[in-house]
């Protein structure tokens, strides 16, 4: 079936650690996000890739960083420089025609003590 | 300034009650998208409906309608009949980018369907 995958569900990290959280699609979408969900605030727009090789950031980038090294693949690597980094990370993707809809991943959820 | 507004945080119905969810927009642009997302208890989104502006018709399916009003730059999203399953917090968003790269979600409203 396609979709989108992320692995894992739950993750918990001790601070100062960085982490990277895996996002993979067969689905042959060009475009890839990360979000990140806070309880109340919605979605915020961590990073964006439009192509392989190349990545735009988005609303809250800082302390984050991520690679587009293949199609199908989008990780994100939350660093020690990310102040505030316990929250529920989104990943989707997008064809690059209309429709223009993104479809989401299950989601990871990240605890960091 | 919020770009989506979903005014109502929570909401709480009987089985079997309608149930609309609001969802104002605000843009300057002439071509937008507009999309409704429901997320259950497991987290992932679930893609329920995309609008362009330019198609101002109202869509049902099956127990879902929405209503997209350009006048009142609202896009709103009724459930008839409610069901225990449709308990989940939903999400509006706007697309004003033409390549559909830059998504503004609202907060979402999260609807408790109690049997």
């Amino acid at each position: 079936d396609g979709g989108i995958t992320q692995s894992p569900k739950y993750l918990f990290r001790k601070e100062g650690q960085n982490v990277t959280l895996s996002c993979e699609q067969n689905l042959n979408h060009d475009a890839m996000y990360w979000y990140r969900q806070d309880p109340g605030q919605g979605l915020r727009l961590i990073y964006y890739s439009q192509i392989v090789n190349d990545f735009q950031k988005g609303d809250i980038a800082e302390g984050y960083s991520v690679s587009r090294e293949k199609k199908e693949s989008f990780p994100l690597t939350v660093t020690s420089a990310q102040k505030n980094p316990t929250a529920f990370y989104l990943c989707a993707s997008r064809a690059a025609v209309v429709p223009y809809e993104q479809y989401f991943g299950p989601g990871t959820r990240l605890t960091v003590t | 300034a919020q770009k989506v507004t979903q005014a109502q945080t929570e909401i709480s119905v009987v089985e079997k009650e309608d149930v609309t969810l609001d969802c104002v927009y605000e843009t300057r642009d002439t071509t937008y998208y507009l999309f409704w997302y429901k997320q259950p208890p497991s987290g992932e989104l679930v893609f329920l409906i995309r609008r362009n502006s330019f198609d101002e018709q109202n869509e049902i399916s099956g127990r879902y309608s929405w209503n997209f009003q350009k006048s009142t730059s609202s896009f709103n999203f009724t459930i008839t009949a409610s069901q225990v399953v449709d308990s989940a917090v939903y999400f509006c968003a706007l697309s004003e980018d033409d390549t559909g790269n830059q998504f503004y979600f609202g907060t979402g409203t999260s609807l408790t369907v109690i049997p």
